[in-house]
């Protein structure tokens, strides 16, 4: 089965400054590679996503990236504010196979004002 | 605009008893997927439905078990609780688009505490 791992388990970075987070996954059938934020207690919040046929994509402060052949993609936060603070999650699926998600680790993020 | 409702959110039970989650999906979504959240971890896939047939298994124990109804909501059935089995339980729905793929968006979650 699919296997992603998240890179780093924390980060802290002070406001304003970027946040890169990366992702590792195994399955090259996977397709679909959505980032979602969770605050402690709360639901994850889809915040961005990419498509295996797109090696990029941004909205406002936030893009992703995608490497198919090195099968990595990463989180781009620029400009970093207090209220991004919270644990980024990314994901891999196959949306012709179930689309089921499988996340990795995690990371904590704290923006320090 | 609408979106995922999930009850219980909290539901406290003991070892050996069983528990009901009940999973509302978005309108006209017809998809539904359950993940386990433990403390300090990513969510598992548990258990997933398309159109009231179950569709994908992930690590879901033999003591659980789901279903969807006619109106496509979802309930997970779980018996023989374990202290282990106290974690955060997500639903997720997605839109029958199969065209521009389909995000999953999330419930609040059941938080159970098994005691």
């Amino acid at each position: 089965g699919e296997n992603v791992e998240q890179h780093p388990s924390t980060l802290s970075v002070q406001e304003g400054d970027s946040a890169v987070i990366k992702c590792t996954y195994s399955d090259s059938a996977s397709n679909y590679f959505p980032w979602y934020k969770q605050e402690l207690g709360k639901r994850p919040q889809l915040i961005i996503d990419i498509r295996s046929n797109v090696g990029e994509k941004k909205d406002q402060r936030i893009a992703v990236t995608l490497n198919k052949t090195a099968k990595h993609f990463s989180l781009h936060i620029t400009e970093t504010q207090p209220e991004d603070s919270a644990v980024y999650f990314c994901a891999a699926s196959n949306q012709d196979a179930g689309n089921m998600l499988t996340f990795g680790g995690g990371t904590r993020l704290m923006v320090k004002p | 605009a609408a979106g995922v409702i999930q009850s219980p959110r909290h539901l406290i039970k003991e070892k050996r008893e069983t528990a009901t989650l009940k999973c509302y999906p978005i309108p006209r979504h017809d998809t539904v997927y359950w993940y386990q959240q433990g403390p300090g971890q990513d969510p598992q896939f548990l258990i997933s439905f398309y159109e009231k047939m179950q569709s994908d298994k992930g690590s879901i124990p033999d003591r659980f078990s789901a279903q969807q109804f006619s109106d496509y909501h979802s309930e997970l059935n779980m018996s023989s609780l374990e202290l282990g089995d106290s974690a955060l339980y997500f639903c997720a729905s997605s839109p029958p688009d199969r065209t521009i793929g389909y995000e999953q968006y999330f419930g609040p979650g059941t938080r159970l505490t098994v005691t």
